[in-house]
């Protein structure tokens, strides 16, 4: 079956701009995650949604939001975006998320959407 | 935010040597994985572990969660160049609430293996 998808791959904005990124998780999977990586702070988590609510948040200002849609379809959004957000996300599907230890928590990773702000 | 300790940083080897790494935690995670990362791909799940102290294997992978459950070792034996990667180890607690989703990941283990 397709993995995660994310659109677009590579993307290039300038300071003070926002930016919106998509992610199309695994089929049948309810509960997306999505990740920033940087080589200063390696991968650290921003937000959680499972149908269609937002049930967790990493350490990052509101800047970034994200929502997911009845299709389970995640997109996260960064405004005013500042240089130091230059970086890799990747979004992560999994069948559910926290609760019983299972392999349905088990997290697969899209190809990521590579920003640079300059 | 919380890190996971990952050593070595870096490893350069030869084909057909064997290969171990680690994560340690000031914290207990319930669930341990290890993935491995190529240039321009998302991280690849390599092995879930689940329960301390259990021993799991995957091909020429074996990674281990341990009785503390604040670490974990994943050994690589005789390396091929298709190993080369970025190995990351990442631990996750399942108790709902501010855990969901959330992975904390390790800063990775650079592997290169020369033919």
């Amino acid at each position: 079956k397709a993995g995660v998808t994310q659109t677009p791959r590579y993307l290039i904005k300038t300071r003070g701009q926002q930016v919106t990124l998509s992610c199309s998780p695994i089929s049948g999977h309810r509960s997306v995650s999505w990740y920033q990586q940087t080589p200063g702070q390696g991968l650290q988590f921003l937000f959680e949604y499972f149908s269609e609510t937002q049930r967790n948040k990493g350490n990052f200002p509101g800047r970034f939001s994200g929502r997911q849609f009845s299709n389970s379809r995640s997109e996260m959004n960064v405004s005013t975006l500042e240089l130091g957000d230059s970086a890799l996300y990747l979004c992560a599907s999994s069948l559910t998320s926290g609760g019983l230890l299972s392999s349905y928590n088990e997290q697969f990773f899209g190809p990521g959407t590579r920003l640079t702000v300059l | 935010g919380q890190q996971l300790n990952q050593s070595p940083q870096s490893m350069f080897i030869q084909e057909g040597e064997d290969v171990s790494m680690n994560c340690t935690s000031s914290s207990i995670f319930n669930t341990w994985l290890w993935y491995k990362q190529e240039p321009g791909e998302g991280p690849v799940l390599l092995i879930a572990l689940y329960k301390a102290g259990e021993l799991t294997s995957n091909g020429r992978l074996t990674a281990q969660f341990g009785i503390t459950r604040k670490d974990s070792f994943l050994n690589i034996s005789a390396s091929i160049p298709s190993d080369v990667g970025i190995y990351f180890c990442a631990g996750q607690i399942n108790a709902g609430g501010t855990s969901y989703g959330k992975l904390t990941f390790g800063q990775g283990t650079i592997l290169t293996v020369h033919p």
